[in-house]
């Protein structure tokens, strides 16, 4: 059974660029969450996604966005980079149906120059 | 949001000791999820404790919650444990959940 899959892994993008970072959910699980962390802090929670909808969101400006398929996957994307943005981006899935566990993904590291 | 202080920051363990980390939250919260990062990043789930004790091997957490702590305990620890240990909660009234974490408890686990 996959867990959650992510990629790019790593990437380097420089200031002012866009990233596309993508997510696949364990499967059974359709909701899925984006979290970003800096060298040395906790996740912070970006948005969350069900049914193709972002329904929750954390304290993140509109460069952020994201978009759930039908498949439940899911995209990330940045615009506008700055080197605060700069951090390793993670996908957790969790089920609707009972407690909410999540289950994150390996992450992608990005770099801004 | 709902503040989540972990310790100690940092704790370093000869192989084989005990150990216990703590975390609080500002808030009531219906979810709260113990996770292990390891030095590649990937978060593991270790314990979804919203109140109650659990126990999993070595390891073992308690959630207060109307006290707002849980404890994590690693009994006989390995250098396999080391790494980073996360404390996440959601809050109580949230419709669906977002998870707060805590700054994180690193733990070094020498041979």
């Amino acid at each position: 059974d996959a867990g959650v899959t992510q990629s790019p892994t790593h990437l380097i993008k420089t200031r002012g660029q866009q990233v596309t970072l993508r997510c696949s959910p364990k499967s059974g699980h359709d909701t899925v969450s984006w979290y970003q962390q800096a060298l040395g802090q906790g996740p912070q929670f970006i948005f969350q996604y069900y049914e193709e909808e972002e329904r929750q969101r954390g304290n993140f400006p509109d460069r952020f966005s994201g978009h759930q398929f039908p498949n439940y996957s899911s995209e990330l994307n940045v615009n506008a980079l700055l080197l605060g943005d700069s951090a390793l981006y993670l996908c957790a899935s969790s089920p609707t149906s009972g407690a909410n566990v999540l289950t994150f993904g390996a992450g992608s590291r990005l770099t801004v120059l | 949001g709902i503040q989540v202080e972990q310790s100690p920051p940092d704790l370093i363990l000869q192989e084989g000791a005990n150990s216990t980390l703590r975390c609080n939250f500002s808030d009531s919260v219906n979810n709260l999820q113990w996770f292990h990062q390891n030095p590649w990043g990937q978060l593991i789930n270790l314990f979804y404790i919203p109140s109650g004790t659990k126990q999993n091997g070595r390891l073992s957490a308690t959630t207060v919650a109307t006290e707002r702590y849980s404890l994590l305990y690693i009994s006989s620890s390995q250098t396999t444990d080391s790494g980073v240990y996360f404390c996440a909660v959601g809050r109580l009234g949230d419709n669906f959940n977002k998870f707060y974490f805590g700054s994180g408890t690193k733990l070094n686990v020498k041979p």
